[in-house]
């Protein structure tokens, strides 16, 4: 079944611990994106990657950071550093090339307790 | 920068009415632009992209570069359509990650 896959559904957190939001694809895609989904704010870019070992800050990195050791995997860790982590979290993928399509997985909701 | 406007959070319509989701953008190169659907309980998934001049699904958009504008159009809306739509914009070099605005509620009753 190809797609692009997040673990967990749903996470857990205490205050001033770190976390690790999984993303895997075996689309054979290059690019790689996360994106924090909150109520009337849309989708904002935290961290995206268009090669392995090479990743750009989006327009809210502060507080999270990522890692892209291989192609398939995108991970994203959510600091302590991080003000409001509680959200939903998505993950995207795509060939890199223009005016293509990015797929989504199916989000890893995120709350702080 | 970069930046996409939706300027309507929520747009309600009966059945067979005509629909237009707004979207407005900047950019100081030639944007690419997107349309994405999420419906309930589903992935977020590509609609249609301006540069395939499709109609997907009974909706079109067509990128009016003058007003920076890429409005979606349905001339007669369906129940099935009710979902949260987003614009998005990447750029005219490959690597420009997807930007995407606030997204639209569109919900369509009998």
């Amino acid at each position: 079944d190809g797609g692009i896959t997040q673990s967990p559904k749903y996470l857990f957190r205490k205050e001033g611990q770190n976390v690790t939001l999984s993303c895997e694809q075996n689309l054979n895609h290059d690019a790689m994106y996360w994106y924090r989904q909150d109520p009337g704010q849309g989708l904002r870019l935290i961290y995206y990657s268009q090669i392995v070992n090479d990743f750009q800050k989006g327009d809210i990195a502060e507080g999270y950071s990522v890692s892209r050791e291989k192609k398939e995997s995108f991970p994203l860790t959510v600091t302590s550093a991080q003000k409001n982590p509680t959200a939903f979290y998505l993950c995207a993928s795509s060939n890199g090339h223009l005016n293509t399509e990015a797929f989504f997985g199916q989000g890893t909701r995120l709350t702080v307790v | 920068a970069q930046r996409v406007t939706q300027p309507e959070k929520l747009l309600s319509v009966f059945k067979g009415a005509p629909v237009e989701l707004k979207c407005n953008y900047s950019y100081s190169g030639s944007p690419e632009l997107f349309w994405y659907v999420q419906y309930s309980r589903q992935r977020l998934q590509l609609l249609l992209r301006h540069i395939s001049r499709e109609s997907i699904k009974g909706f079109t958009a067509d990128l009016n570069k003058g007003e920076t504008s890429f409005h979606l159009k349905k001339p007669f809306a369906q129940e099935e359509d009710s979902a949260m739509y987003y614009c998005a914009l990447s750029g005219d070099q490959a690597g420009t990650a997807l930007i995407f605005g606030k997204g639209t509620t569109l919900s369509v009753s009998s």
